[in-house]
C-alpha cells in the first residue's frame, strides 16, 4: 500500500523568504503522480502544483516549485517570495496511475505561517 | 470559473440520525469523490464513483455509508446512524477524468452530538 509521509507539522516563514516543505512517499510502482494541495483556513481544498511521475522535469508554477527526487521517493515544495496569503496548511498528496481510480492518498499536512 | 459547492456548511446531528451531505460537481465532470477530515488530522479517502456505481472505496467507508447520484447534478453521501465518531469535515471533489486535477468543494463539516 502506498503512504505519504510529511514530516513537518509545522513551519514558518518571513514574508518575501523562501520556505521548503518537505514530503516522502512509498511506492513499488513506477508511474504515478503527486501533487502538492493548499488548505488556507477557508478549509477548501486547492491544487497547488502537479507532478508526472514518469517527467524528470522538476513541475514549477509561479513561486511554486518542486524538487522531485524519484529515486529517494522524495517530492518537496518550494516556495520563493512567500506572502501572507500563503499562510495554509499543505498537504502533499498521492495517485497511483496504475487500477486508477482517481483516489489520493494524502500525507499528514504541514501548517505554514507567513510572518509579516 | 466553476466550482463544486456542498450543502450544508455546517449540520449538526444526534448520534443514531441518518444524515445526507450534499455536493454539485462542475457540470462536465464524469469522477466524483468524497474525502473526509477528522479536525487537526490528514484528509482521506472514502469513495470514488464513476458511471453510476462506486469504482474504488475505503475501509472507512462501511456499510453505514452509501453514495448516489440521484439526478444529473447532484452528488450525496448518506450516514444511515451517525456514530460520535463521524464528526469531521467532508469533502467532495470532482474531476473530468481520473487522472487530472481533483476539484474540492469547500467542504461540509458534520458534527455528531
Amino acid at each position: 500500500a502506498q503512504t505519504v509521509t510529511q514530516s513537518q507539522p509545522e513551519m514558518s516563514v518571513q514574508e518575501a523568504e523562501t520556505v521548503t516543505l518537505s514530503c516522502t512517499y512509498d511506492t513499488s510502482e513506477s508511474n504515478y503522480y503527486l501533487f502538492w494541495y493548499k488548505q488556507p483556513p477557508s478549509r477548501q481544498m486547492i491544487l497547488v502544483i502537479r507532478q508526472e511521475a514518469y517527467k524528470q522535469q522538476n513541475a514549477t508554477e509561479n513561486r511554486f516549485s518542486v524538487n522531485f527526487q524519484k529515486a529517494a521517493k522524495s517530492f518537496s515544495l518550494k516556495i520563493s517570495d512567500s506572502q501572507l496569503g500563503d499562510t495554509a496548511m499543505y498537504f502533499c498528496a498521492f495517485m497511483s496511475r496504475s487500477g486508477n481510480t482517481g483516489k489520493l492518498i494524502f500525507g499528514q499536512g504541514t501548517t505554514l505561517q507567513v510572518k509579516p | 470559473e466553476p466550482e463544486v459547492t456542498q450543502t450544508p456548511s455546517h449540520q449538526v446531528t444526534q448520534m443514531g440520525q441518518e444524515v445526507i451531505l450534499r455536493c454539485v460537481p462542475i457540470s462536465n465532470h464524469l469522477y466524483f469523490y468524497w474525502y473526509r477530515q477528522i479536525l487537526g488530522q490528514k484528509v482521506e479517502f472514502l469513495v470514488s464513483f464513476y458511471n453510476n456505481e462506486i469504482s474504488e472505496k475505503s475501509e472507512i467507508f462501511d456499510d453505514q455509508f452509501s453514495v448516489e447520484r440521484p439526478d444529473g447534478s447532484n452528488f450525496t453521501l448518506k450516514i444511515r446512524s451517525t456514530k460520535l465518531e463521524d464528526s469531521a469535515m467532508y469533502f467532495c471533489a470532482s474531476s473530468d477524468d481520473r487522472e487530472t486535477e481533483a476539484f474540492f468543494g469547500q467542504g461540509t463539516r458534520l458534527t455528531v452530538v
